[in-house]
This record gives structure tokens, sequence and C-alpha cells, in this order.
């Protein structure tokens, strides 16, 4: 089955840094890519997403990039901001698959 | 447009109770999935419900089973409840092609004592 790979666990920026995640998964049938941001004490929401046919994906200071032949997609968000700190999970899924998510990355930016 | 609802939020058992947990999804939606949250072990994937069938499984053992009804709704079934079974047991509804944006809702916290 699927496998996903996350790091860092955490991580700890500066506000108004970049902040960067990195995920490889291993079924090459995987096309859907999608990231989730969970505050703390709240659901899994959805902040981009990505599917095979697209390397890149950006939305504002998020941005998404996927290497298919590498298997590994990476998450960038930059001009953190407190409001960023929270645990970031990545995720990926082929077809009707089941959705495989990444161990999470707990982010804390510092004012 | 409602979110998708969990019932309860709160709950605790004693080990070798069973418990049901309830999931109401998103208006429209057919997908139901299941996941255990626990610290350090990020989401681990229980089962997935699709027009009242399992569509996909996860590495659980039996105890743990579920169903969907007619109305997308879904309930999780816990049994002979172990410790370790404490968790935050989220579900997520999505349409039904498969790769589309799952929404969460807000769990039920089992504690098992």
């Amino acid at each position: 089955g699927e496998n996903v790979e996350q790091h860092p666990s955490t991580l700890s920026v500066q506000e108004g840094d970049s902040a960067v995640i990195k995920c490889t998964y291993s079924d090459s049938a995987s096309n859907y890519f999608p990231w989730y941001k969970q505050e703390l004490g709240k659901r899994p929401q959805l902040i981009i997403d990505i599917r095979s046919n697209v390397g890149e994906k950006k939305d504002q200071r998020i941005a998404v990039t996927l290497n298919k032949t590498a298997k590994h997609f990476s998450l960038h968000i930059t001009e953190t901001q407190p409001e960023d700190s929270a645990v970031y999970f990545c995720a990926a899924r082929g077809g009707y698959q089941k959705v495989t998510f990444g161990t999470g990355t707990k982010l804390q930016v510092i004012p | 447009k409602a979110g998708v609802t969990q019932t309860p939020r709160y709950l605790i058992k004693t080990r070798g109770q069973q418990v049901t947990l309830s999931c109401s999804p998103i208006s429209g939606h057919r997908s139901v999935s299941w996941y255990q949250q626990t610290p350090g072990q990020g989401l681990q994937f229980l089962f997935e419900y699709f027009s009242e069938t399992q569509r996909n499984k996860g590495n659980f053992p039996g105890r743990f089973s579920g169903r969907q009804f007619s109305n997308s709704r879904s309930e999780m079934n816990v049994s002979t409840l172990e410790l370790g079974d404490s968790a935050l047991y989220l579900c997520a509804s999505s349409t039904d092609t498969g790769n589309t944006e799952a929404f969460f809702g807000q769990g039920t916290r089992l504690t098992v004592v």
C-alpha cells in the first residue's frame, strides 16, 4: 500500500521567514496530493492541493510543488505569520484508493 | 450549508465496553472516511464508505467496524475497548469523485479507562 513520509516533524521559523515541509510517497499510482492544516483543538482543514498533471500550484503565500519522477511534493509558506502556527499534514491518494496521510509537521512561527 | 457533524464530542468508557460514534456528512456527500488521531501517530485511516458500501479499509483489528446508511450518515463501532483505543476519532466527507477535498468533522474524543 501507499506510504507517505513527512519531514521535518517540527519546524520553528521567525515571523516573516519561509517554511518548507517535504513529503515523499511510494505508490506511483497516486495522483492527488492535498495538504491540511490543523490548529490546536480544531479539525484539519484543506489549505491547498495538487493533482499529478500539475507541477506547481500557488495560493497567495502558500505553494505546493510536485515531482512525480522523484515521488515527492513540498509545501512552501512565505512571509510566515503567527497564525500559520499549526500542525500540517500532507497526504496522497490514487483514484478511489484510501487517503494516506503523513505523520504531520508542527510549525511554530516566532513573533 | 452545514458542515460535517460528529456525535458525541466526548466519551469516557471502561475497558471491555463497546462504543458507537456517529458522523453526519455534508449534504450531497456520499463518501465518509474515518480516522484515528493520536499524538505522534498522525491520522490513521480506519475505513471509507461510499453509497452504503465499504470502499477502503485500513489496518485496524476487527473490533473496529462501521456502516453507512442510505442518507450517507455513518457510524463506527469499537467493541471490547482497550486503553490504547483512547484517541480522537475524526470523520471526513467528500463528493463521490475520488480526488476531491475531504471535509472533517470536529471529532469525538474517546477516553478508555
